[in-house]
């Protein structure tokens, strides 16, 4: 079992809709979650991060968080075609060196 | 502001020559340091980090090395490029350690494209 799972994808929504990226996490130790969204061909830039189990807004993005079941989700609201690109999760734990594991991303497609 | 340069952004080499990618961070002193490769449609893979000068961990066995001459330069190398070393090399930092390190982001750079040919 992977650390840090996501569906590859694609996710095709519409512009304007809901888009909803999951990612599940398999060490229960695990403490910090945060999201990066990478554009093909440049490196990842982060969108958000959570520690608590709840929702977290900014802007048209809310991570949620649920630790109890492992589960930890990114919404984007109001998708824009240049919302496209590879949304990466990624779990930081409180061992050793606190590394940061990542899923290997979810390509999501915003169509006009 | 703490920024991280990395350079060259693009690089074609032969099999069998060395390499040195060099990642420096500004604003900030101790920075904890990484190296990643991504294979292309591939996830990060974790080469290397750093959490001081001469510090240097291992994720897993390769053909590559690290160093951290300085305390806000990271350099990855190697002696004899294989062509299965074709990748996205990514340069990243963070701060702190303990609870606040728990809870920091790691930042990248802009990453070098490397071909081996």
């Amino acid at each position: 079992q992977k650390e840090v799972e996501q569906n590859s994808g694609p996710l095709s929504v519409p512009e304007g809709a809901i888009a909803s990226l999951n990612c599940t996490y398999s060490d229960r130790g695990s403490q910090s979650f945060f999201w990066y969204r990478q554009y093909s061909g440049k490196s990842p830039e982060l969108i958000m991060f959570i520690y608590s189990n709840g929702d977290k807004e900014d802007g048209r993005f809310t991570a949620q968080l649920n630790k109890a079941s492992q589960y930890v989700s990114l919404l984007i609201r109001d998708s824009q075609p240049s919302d496209s690109a590879t949304y990466l999760c990624a779990v930081k734990k409180n061992t050793g060196f606190q590394k940061l594991v990542f899923g290997t991303g979810t390509r999501l497609l915003v169509s006009p | 502001s703490q920024t991280i340069h990395q350079w060259p952004a693009t690089l074609v080499q032969p099999v069998g020559s060395p390499l040195s990618l060099e990642c420096t961070v500004e604003g900030t002193s101790n920075p904890n340091l990484y190296w990643y490769r991504q294979a292309a449609g591939r996830g990060l893979q974790l080469l290397f980090y750093s959490v001081g000068i001469g510090q240097i961990s291992s994720e897993v066995p390769q053909n590559l090395s690290a160093s951290r001459p300085q305390d806000r330069q990271f350099i990855l190398s190697s002696k004899k490029l294989l062509l299965s070393d074709s990748g996205f090399y990514l340069c990243a930092w963070t701060a702190g350690t303990g609870n606040r390190g728990l809870r920091q982001p790691q930042q990248f750079g802009d990453g070098t494209r490397l071909s081996i040919l």
